[in-house]
């Protein structure tokens, strides 16, 4: 399988900022991609990175280091709705429409 | 419109049963997904439909007996189940792409409880 590593979980305050890593090491990367899952729901697409660089969509914004193979996922402004697990997965030229996704970082935002 | 429907919500059947799972996506998608994912952990990838056709079965059990009627339907038969197949499972889509990875959008799941 792929490596890929990030942090299981992550607390944060209401407003804050926060920042959640992922690391990878494959061969023929083809994209990164974050998706956001709540509790019982289904992953929803949040942001795909290909090229290096830093991706903005709002209060969401990732970035990218194929050199480094390393992403974040930075959240702004934080809400109590963002507690959610995250998930972080790449892309492989070599199986294409296959993801392989990260165990998930399970951020909860207090008050 | 990303939508992608899956049915029924929650199922609960008995290891004798036959039962199905469907999903449906009207985004022109033509790769189809069925994942498993257990609690506090990332989906599994089951298996793969690319124009209809199955590419990929990650070495799953017979019992799990996917099917493409057409481009926008995807079922999951299920057949003998054992309780640690209880799970969410989820459906997704995405276009086909020949040089990159493209973006797959979730279904909302089957929420599966085998007793």
């Amino acid at each position: 399988g792929q490596n890929i590593d990030q942090p299981t979980e992550m607390t944060a305050t209401e407003g804050a900022i926060v920042q959640i890593n992922c690391t990878y090491q494959t061969s023929g990367f083809n994209g990164l991609f974050w998706y956001q899952q709540h509790a019982g729901e289904a992953p929803t697409f949040l942001s795909y990175n290909v090229l290096d660089g830093l991706e903005e969509k709002g209060r969401f914004s990732s970035f990218l280091s194929r050199s480094k193979g390393y992403s974040y996922l930075l959240l702004k402004k934080l809400q109590m709705k963002d507690s959610a697990s995250y998930l972080c997965a790449v892309g492989r030229g070599s199986t294409l429409g296959r993801l392989y996704f990260g165990r998930g970082t399970q951020l909860t935002v207090w008050p | 419109d990303t939508e992608v429907t899956q049915t029924p919500k929650h199922l609960v059947m008995g290891m004798t049963n036959k039962k199905s799972l469907k999903c449906e996506q009207h985004m022109g998608h033509r790769a189809m997904y069925w994942y498993k994912q257990k609690a506090k952990k990332p989906p599994e990838l089951m298996f793969v439909y690319s124009y209809e056709k199955l590419s990929i079965n990650e070495s799953v059990p017979s019992r799990f007996s996917p099917e493409c009627p057409n481009s926008s339907l995807l079922n999951l038969h299920l057949h003998a189940l054992q309780p640690e197949d209880s799970a969410l499972y989820l459906c997704a889509s995405s276009q086909v792409n020949l040089i990159s990875t493209d973006t797959q959008y979730f279904g909302p799941g089957t929420r599966l409880t085998v007793l």
